[in-house]
């Protein structure tokens, strides 16, 4: 099992629409937890960091469920500019950053 | 805003070539990392240092990989010889301090593409 596992995707949704999707992490211990954007051919940059209470940036809400092991990403009111592939970055109890695949999501007029 | 260099960014070369990445980061960012990033995953981490020490380098290749930062600021990550298997891109990364909570954000340069012929 891989230690941070994601969707790979494509998620096709139509612009305007919510949409979720999650990560899990295998270690129990793990620390911090970061959403991360990439656009094709670009480097990773920080979307959010997701904190135990859960977090909100404007139509980005990101969630922490220790018990279940998982992370989770909603977008709401979906733009075409909001198509990318969403990392997943988990920091783990020995201070190492182990990322996931990423989601692919692909906004549709 | 602040920002990590790297060049190049682009880099074709033959198997069996030495190729050399660059990458300055962030003014006062103690922790850098390489990372290796194959189209369709995501990045894999190759070596992370603090300062000038290597704190993490157990996926490095270390019969063809190299990296240094000698003076904990910049850093070179070298490839000798260059194998069809090692075209991908070369991320470089830095944060202020690795688990210090808002430090461990990291910020990445724009990469370096390289291509083995």
């Amino acid at each position: 099992r891989k230690e941070v596992e994601q969707d790979p995707g494509p998620f096709n949704v139509p612009e305007g629409a919510t949409v979720a999707f999650n990560c899990t992490y295998s270690n129990s211990a793990s620390q911090s937890f970061f959403w991360y954007r990439q656009d094709c051919r670009k480097e990773p940059k920080l979307l959010m960091s997701v904190y135990s209470s859960g977090n909100e940036d404007g139509r980005f809400t990101a969630q922490l469920n220790r018990a279940s092991q998982y992370i989770s990403l909603l977008i709401r009111d979906s733009k075409l500019s909001d198509s990318a592939t969403y990392l997943c970055v988990v920091l783990d109890s020995n201070y190492q950053l182990i990322w996931g695949a990423g989601t692919k999501l692909i906004i549709k007029p | 805003e602040a920002e990590v260099a790297q060049s190049p960014r682009y880099k074709i070369t033959e198997k069996s070539q030495a190729v050399a990445f660059w990458c300055d980061p962030i003014s006062g960012h103690a922790t850098l990392y390489w990372y290796r990033q194959i189209l369709g995953q995501g990045p894999e981490l190759l070596v992370q240092f603090q300062d000038e020490s290597v704190v993490d380098d157990s996926q490095l290749p270390k019969d063809r990989f190299s990296a240094e930062r000698l003076k904990g600021v910049d850093s070179t990550l070298k490839i000798q010889p260059a194998e069809l298997g090692d075209s991908a891109m070369y991320l470089c990364a830095s944060s202020l301090v690795l688990g210090s909570g808002d430090g461990e954000t990291q910020y990445f340069g724009p990469g370096t593409r390289l291509l083995v012929l």
